[in-house]
Parts: structure tokens; C-alpha cells; sequence
């Protein structure tokens, strides 16, 4: 099963605040776990990911934290702040042994609001 | 910054009509790739793309999709006979390599496809 799950689907957090978005996926030949971050009218664009060899990635506020025996990871975004308001997308691809390109598998994006 | 551009941003077509989504990737990549994304739902994964052949495709990608690198700069994405349910936004990408490994995916900012 190809499936990555993300919750919730929507997301309001005060400025200051810590939001929490989770993704679980199924399918155990994945081994990288991007988060994009889309504003309207915008394609995705790459917030931050891990690969299963650790457990957290931190980059500034932004940070995964990956459970790879529950098969679930998630982003927290530390002091939120009003340009954080966004579509987040959780996504996975396994490694293509044949050297060729993977195809990410997206979850269904959590639209996170930041209120002053 | 070098980034991948799409033409047009916007194209409305009849039902059944030829259209062609035309790509510009970062330079030095390697590896494109076709995603679309209904309004509201979550970007799926089309087609992928390597040393001018397909390398991976999804369910969606059928018969009526095709890609094609005609020159050492664009990427294109041709569907053959548009269905109304073909109506998204989608998105190019481009990878450097793979490595073995995914590489960070660019996404482009997308064409609007309306099939009336």
C-alpha cells in the first residue's frame, strides 16, 4: 500500500504557538520523508527531510521527529509566525534500485493558519 | 536562484482536444518529473523521467499521457484527448541526481489546465 496518511486537515495555532502536523505511512521500502510547504497559487517547495537512519532533523524552528517502528513522522514548527500560514504536505518515496528517478507519494496537506 | 519554470500558467481546452505542458528544469538536473493536483486534494505522483526514458509511472499515467524531452532544455507532458476529470494544476519537477538515493525534488509553479 502506497498510502501516506496526514492529520489533521486543518490547523489554527497563535503566533508563538508550536504546530504539530503527523503523517503515518504503510508501505516500509520507504526511506525519505520530505515535508513541502505550498502558499496559494505556488508550487510545493521543500521545507525539510529525513531519512529512517535518524530519529529527529531540526533546521531552525522546523523539526521532524521520526518514529520508524510506529511508521510515522511528523513536523513540529516551533514559534509559529503569521508567514507560516500555508499548506504543509507530508511525502515519501522508496530508493529506486534500477538507478532511475522515485515519485514522491504525497499525504493529503494540512492547511496550518497562524494568528497574530 | 535557479528554478523550474512552467508555460502556460493557464490553459483552458474542448473536452477530447490535444494539450501540451511545456517545462523548463533546472539545468544541471538529471531527473523530471509530471505531478497534477485536483483543486483542494493532494499532489499525485504522474510520471518520472531519466536518460530520455520513462522510468517510473502511476496508475494515472494511461495511455492517453505521454513525455517527452525534445531538446536539451524542455520537458514536455502531452494528453492525448483531455476528459473533464483531467481538469488540475500540474506541477514539474526537477531532481540533480539520484545518487541511489532521492534527491531534493524542485517543483515548478504549475500550470492550470481547465477542460470545459
Amino acid at each position: 500500500q502506497q498510502q501516506v496518511k496526514q492529520s489533521p486537515q486543518s490547523l489554527i495555532v497563535q503566533k508563538g504557538g508550536i504546530s504539530i502536523i503527523n503523517c503515518a505511512y504503510e508501505n516500509t521500502a520507504f526511506d525519505y520523508f520530505p515535508w513541502y510547504q505550498q502558499f496559494p497559487g505556488k508550487g510545493p517547495a521543500l521545507l525539510i527531510a529525513i531519512r529512517p537512519d535518524v530519529s529527529e532533523k531540526k533546521e531552525g524552528r522546523f523539526t521532524i521527529s521520526f518514529n520508524k517502528s510506529a511508521k510515522q513522522f511528523s513536523l513540529h514548527i516551533m514559534d509559529s509566525q503569521p508567514g507560516d500560514s500555508a499548506t504543509y504536505f507530508c511525502a515519501a518515496s522508496e530508493t529506486y534500485s534500477g538507478g532511475g528517478a522515485d515519485g514522491l507519494t504525497f499525504g493529503k496537506g494540512t492547511h496550518l493558519i497562524i494568528q497574530p | 536562484e535557479p528554478e523550474v519554470t512552467q508555460t502556460p500558467s493557464h490553459q483552458v481546452t474542448q473536452m477530447g482536444q490535444e494539450v501540451i505542458l511545456r517545462c523548463v528544469p533546472i539545468s544541471n538536473h538529471l531527473y523530471f518529473y509530471w505531478y497534477r493536483q485536483i483543486l483542494g486534494q493532494k499532489v499525485e505522483f504522474l510520471v518520472s523521467f531519466y536518460n530520455n526514458e520513462i522510468s517510473e509511472k502511476s496508475e494515472i499515467f494511461d495511455d492517453q499521457f505521454s513525455v517527452e524531452r525534445p531538446d536539451g532544455s524542455n520537458f514536455t507532458l502531452k494528453i492525448r484527448s483531455t476528459k473533464l476529470e483531467d481538469s488540475a494544476m500540474y506541477f514539474c519537477a526537477s531532481s540533480e541526481s539520484n545518487r541511489g538515493r532521492t534527491d531534493t525534488q524542485y517543483f515548478g509553479p504549475g500550470t492550470r489546465l481547465t477542460v470545459l
